[in-house]
């Protein structure tokens, strides 16, 4: 059973447009969601998180919205820049067993 | 500051086999988690070691098995090593036991080919 889903396996931006990257999750006492960025041989890096008492965070030109209800994640990036390119990921905290649970990710393309 | 580091980079074993890779945490960090990542998936969560006990565990078979140090870095020793336990093997720092803090800083992962 996928507990987090990333349903789009890519997405293609144009260099200065907005990139919007989704993520579904099934559980709704997951307390802590997170983006990651992983570059071809790298590990992932941390890009933003939010707590699930919150709806929206902000950093810089990265943004992650959470809705609850919906139980949908979703990352912002305004204005998007080739070095944007990369596979994206998007986690969730899993109190019960200590653990970061990752959906499948998708990879961003910012063309020039 | 000191990332993550693992070793080795790459790793070619045969079908039965043992292999131990190595995690070196971020400076600061006592505990260290271990995903497995096939390709085109994401991480999954092979177990955290928090003051070199196990702390959490996902859903590996027993031949899986980890150990932590003093100095909080980490093993992950693979037995009877089986062709679909060929993937890249991230390790991932973080303090206090994944309590409070949730971020996780990850190495660069060891890639194991298993023929």
């Amino acid at each position: 059973d996928q507990q987090v889903k990333q349903n789009s396996p890519s997405l293609s931006v144009q260099e200065g447009r907005i990139s919007i990257l989704n993520c579904d999750y099934t559980n709704s006492m997951f307390d802590y969601f997170l983006w990651y960025k992983k570059y071809p041989a790298e590990g992932p890096t941390f890009l933003i998180s939010i707590s699930s008492i919150k709806d929206k965070n902000e950093d810089g030109r990265f943004t992650v919205f959470l809705n609850k209800s919906a139980k949908h994640l979703s990352l912002h990036i305004v204005p998007s820049q080739p070095g944007d390119s990369a596979v994206y990921f998007c986690a969730v905290h899993n109190n019960a067993g200590n653990m970061l649970t990752f959906g499948g990710g998708t990879r961003l393309m910012v063309k020039p | 500051e000191t990332g993550v580091t693992q070793s080795p980079t790459h790793l070619i074993k045969t079908r039965g086999q043992q292999v131990t890779l190595r995690c070196s945490s971020q400076s600061g960090h006592n505990t260290v988690s271990w995903y497995q990542q096939a390709l085109g998936q994401g991480p999954q969560f092979i177990f955290q070691y928090y003051r070199e006990e196990e702390n959490g565990r996902g859903n590996f078979p027993p031949r899986f098995s980890g150990l932590q140090f003093p100095n909080y870095s980490s093993e992950l020793n693979v037995n009877a090593l089986e062709l679909d336990d060929s993937a890249l093997y991230l390790c991932a720092s973080t303090s206090g036991g994944g309590r409070g803090t949730y971020e996780q800083y990850f190495g660069p992962g060891t890639r194991l080919t298993v023929t």
